[in-house]
Order: structure tokens, then C-alpha cells, then sequence
């Protein structure tokens, strides 16, 4: 599995934009690009994914730089209930579905009131 | 929402005994997970089952560890003779098998304390 590099942590102020980089240097053309996110005391929480183009959910943004090899995590306003590991994950498209999930040490960002 | 449900949330065993972690998944989805992750550390991948077989496991995942779908809504994970170091926190995880889905639903996990 390709690797990923991420800030051990972050922090923010509430209400305000976080954005999460993630580094994928060695991506290769089949590596969806995958953000999971774990609350304190909870399991791990999709978030976002994408290929190329930039993708927008009702949780998140996410940039994907044009050469692949960096993306970030965009929190446009965050909240107290954002506090988490936020991990960046790489999994090949070819087994899209029923491919593990390969999970690093994550950012862990913390929200300041 | 459909969620992945597991029980027990908690569950504290003595070393050498057996324990068998339960989990719920989600009623279409037909990809199942094992994850576990030791305090402090990463979420570490166990095993994948799909179609009352295991697809993909890893080397913790040794003959200490098995899995099973029972009846058409169970999954468990059974450890035979469990050690300290089995001491984590379980997840199952659920995928449905359809092309457009990507996520893995997870459920909330069972503590399990081996003294």
C-alpha cells in the first residue's frame, strides 16, 4: 500500500476553516484517495474520497493537487464536535470494494472554543 | 441511519480463556471487517469475510483468531485462548457490495481487557 504523510496534529478555532494536508509522493493511477475520521471513543468514520478532481460533501471538502501526490481535508467551519484523528488513506481502485483499509497514525486536531 | 452494531461494549476475560466478540452489520451489506486497535496505537487490519469466506487477513490475524457468520445477520470473532496482548479495542466494519460505495461503516467497537 502507498504510503502517506501526515502532521501528527493540528489545532483550530472554532468556527473557523481547518485544512488537513495529507503527502502521497508515491501514489500510483489506480489510488483513490480516502479520508476516515475517529471521534474520541468511537470507531473510524468516512469522510471523503476522491480520484482527481476536487470533491465536496455535506462533511468536507477535499483538494487534490494536479500531479496527485498531495491533498487536503477541508474543514470549512469547524466545530467542537471535529475534534478527532482525521486519517488520509490510500486504496486501489481495481478492488474498489472489499479492500482493507490501511490506516497510519492520522492528524489529531484539536478545536479551541 | 443503518449502523453496525457490536456487543459487548466492554468485556473482560483471564488470559488462556476464550471470547467470541459479536457484531451486527449493516442488513445489505455483504463485505464484513475485523479491526482492532491497541491503546495508543493505529487501527490495525485483521481479517475481511465475503460470501462465508475470509478474503484477506493479516499476520495477527494467526490461529488464535477465527471468524463466522453463523445466521444471516451475525458476525463474530472468536479468539480460543486469548493473551495480554489481545487486550484492544475491536471493530466491525460492513461494506455493501456495489460499485458506487467506497465507505466502510464501522461500528462502535467492544473493549476487550484480558488480565
Amino acid at each position: 500500500d502507498a504510503k502517506t504523510t501526515q502532521p501528527n496534529s493540528m489545532e483550530s478555532n472554532e468556527e473557523e476553516p481547518v485544512h488537513l494536508p495529507c503527502n502521497h509522493s508515491t501514489i500510483s493511477g489506480t489510488d483513490y484517495i480516502h479520508w476516515y475520521r475517529q471521534l474520541p471513543s468511537q470507531g473510524p468514520e468516512y469522510v471523503i474520497h476522491g480520484l482527481t478532481s476536487n470533491v465536496n460533501n455535506r462533511m468536507a471538502s477535499l483538494a487534490i493537487a494536479e500531479d496527485r501526490k498531495s491533498s487536503t481535508l477541508i474543514l470549512h467551519r469547524a466545530t467542537l464536535r471535529d475534534a478527532a484523528v482525521y486519517y488520509c488513506i490510500l486504496r486501489d481502485r481495481v478492488m474498489e470494494y472489499g479492500n482493507k483499509l490501511v490506516f497510519g497514525a492520522g492528524t489529531i486536531l484539536r478545536v479551541k472554543s | 441511519e443503518p449502523e453496525v452494531t457490536q456487543t459487548p461494549s466492554h468485556q473482560v476475560t483471564q488470559m488462556g480463556q476464550e471470547v467470541i466478540l459479536r457484531c451486527v452489520p449493516i442488513s445489505n451489506h455483504l463485505y464484513f471487517y475485523w479491526y482492532r486497535q491497541i491503546l495508543g496505537q493505529k487501527v490495525e487490519f485483521l481479517v475481511s469475510f465475503y460470501n462465508n469466506e475470509i478474503s484477506e487477513k493479516s499476520e495477527i490475524f494467526d490461529d488464535q483468531f477465527s471468524v463466522e457468520r453463523p445466521d444471516g445477520s451475525n458476525f463474530t470473532l472468536k479468539i480460543r485462548s486469548t493473551k495480554l496482548e489481545d487486550s484492544a479495542m475491536y471493530f466491525c466494519a460492513s461494506t455493501p457490495d456495489r460499485i458506487s460505495s467506497y465507505e466502510q461503516y464501522f461500528g462502535p467497537g467492544t473493549r476487550l481487557t484480558v488480565t
